[in-house]
């Protein structure tokens, strides 16, 4: 069975801490991605990887880096926590087309106090 | 980046009846997904429709794609109270130029009355 695992489920945060979102799949896809998911906004591109240490910015970069340092791993860092990045954030992966199904996690819903 | 539009935000239907959403998008696509969402849970694909593709039917999901209205359909028929979820179509651009995944709408909520 496919299976994309974030790390956490529930993460509570102060504000200008450092917060680290891990996503592992087992599906040995090229593609994996970071989205965030608020009320009446949907799900946004934060950023996404094609490859092992390539990163590309999505649609709302600001305030997020990223890891790829191996295939199986997408790791979502926040460098300085702050309480507009209170979300739910959803890891995904896609393998060969880069217009195929995506696999998503559980989700890790993030409160920043 | 384009976005589809779901129709409507939110629907709530009775046990047994069908249930349609919309979504609308702006630009050519590829593909157009679709995913469903329980509550507070990651997101689980439903369906693909090729932009070459008029309908696709899986088990009691039923999709048409008009490209030249830039419009899609997900007709669920028998609803049942499993059903209930927040639906999202999501696009798939034609040209590509990097892996840069899909465009989702912002999602019909579903409830059905049992």
């Amino acid at each position: 069975d496919v299976k994309v695992t974030q790390s956490s489920r529930y993460l509570v945060k102060r504000t200008g801490e450092k917060v680290f979102l891990e996503c592992v799949q087992d599906m040995d896809h090229e593609n994996m991605f970071w989205y965030r998911q608020d009320p009446g906004l949907g799900l946004r591109l934060i950023y996404f990887s094609y490859d092992v240490k390539m990163k590309e910015k999505g649609d709302i970069p600001e305030g997020y880096s990223v890891s790829r340092e191996k295939k199986e791993r997408f790791s979502l860092i926040l460098e300085s926590a702050s309480t507009n990045q209170t979300s739910m954030y959803l890891c995904a992966s896609m393998g060969g087309s880069n217009t195929g199904e995506l696999f998503f996690g559980e989700g890790s819903r993030l409160t920043v106090l | 980046s384009q976005q589809g539009e779901e129709d409507p935000q939110a629907l709530s239907i009775q046990e047994g009846e069908n249930a349609t959403m919309n979504c609308s998008y702006k630009t050519s696509i590829n593909n157009l997904q679709w995913y469903r969402q329980n509550s507070g849970r990651g997101l689980v694909h439903l369906i693909l429709i090729r932009s070459n593709e008029r309908e696709k039917h899986s088990g009691r999901l039923r999709v048409t794609l008009d490209t030249s209205k830039k419009s899609s359909s997900l007709l669920i028929t028998a609803s049942r109270a499993a059903d209930t979820a927040s639906y999202f179509c999501a696009t798939g651009l034609t040209s590509g130029g990097g892996a840069d995944g899909l465009t989702f709408g912002k999602g019909t909520h579903l409830i059905i009355q049992p």
